[in-house]
């Protein structure tokens, strides 16, 4: 398989759940990215890690919890999520900066809590 | 602090129409830019880069020329296809950052 993959494709959860985001890249690449796109706002960059150290926590709610084991995995943990959470979550890969190389993206995991 | 500008969408255009998604952008350094093409259900796809001034990237069809004088990377296609509607963003990062500054979007249409 190559390029990044992301699974699952769409999620939908209660409130109360717990469910996980896995994101995985082909490419040999150093540093991995989380971001959220929500309908009609800007694409947000929510965390970043380089050789699997969280480099930059923009300001997320720690109902969202990172985990990155290895440079090629990337894990999103979710917790007592709220509706406003509701979004499409996009994992990107880059070498150790994107510079210019550029990000690479998977496809998404879009997130309906209900 | 670093920023880009997309002209505003919907964009509507006819098949075999020439495009132009205009994109703007203020930056301390010497950025590298890039447009990302989203398709329907599906994430971002790097369409082209470019990495200095005068640099011009091309793909697909579409190219982009780097003007430092004018602070500008705007899109462009001679002929475009229904295949071509998508989402078009337009991103820098600037060198050793590496935080990818994304343009608000433009939404294209293309009708047969």
């Amino acid at each position: 398989e190559t390029g990044v993959t992301q699974t699952p494709r769409h999620l939908v959860m209660g409130m109360t759940n717990k469910k996980s985001l896995k994101c995985e890249q082909h490419l040999g690449h150093n540093a991995m990215y989380w971001y959220k796109q929500s309908a009609k706002k800007p694409l947000e960059l929510m965390f970043v890690y380089n050789f699997k150290e969280q480099t930059e926590n923009n300001s997320v709610p720690s109902r969202f919890s990172p985990e990155c084991p290895n440079s090629s995995h990337l894990f999103l943990h979710l917790h007592t999520l709220q509706p406003e959470d509701s979004a499409l979550y996009l994992c990107a890969s880059s070498q150790d900066w994107a510079g210019g190389g550029g990000q690479y993206f998977g496809p998404g995991t879009r997130l309906t809590v209900t | 602090g670093n920023s880009v500008t997309q002209m505003e969408g919907p964009v509507t255009l006819s098949e075999e129409a020439f495009l132009t998604i205009n994109c703007t952008y203020t930056a301390t350094g010497y950025p590298s830019l890039f447009w990302y093409v989203q398709y329907p259900g599906e994430g971002l796809q790097l369409l082209l880069k470019a990495t200095k001034a005068d640099d011009k990237g091309s793909n697909k069809g579409f190219e982009a020329t780097y003007r430092k004088e004018t602070t500008s990377f705007h899109l462009e296609k001679g002929s475009v296809q229904v295949s071509d509607s998508a989402v078009y963003f337009c991103a820098l990062s600037d060198r050793g950052a590496q935080k990818l500054v994304f343009g608000q979007g433009t939404r294209l249409t293309i009708n047969p």
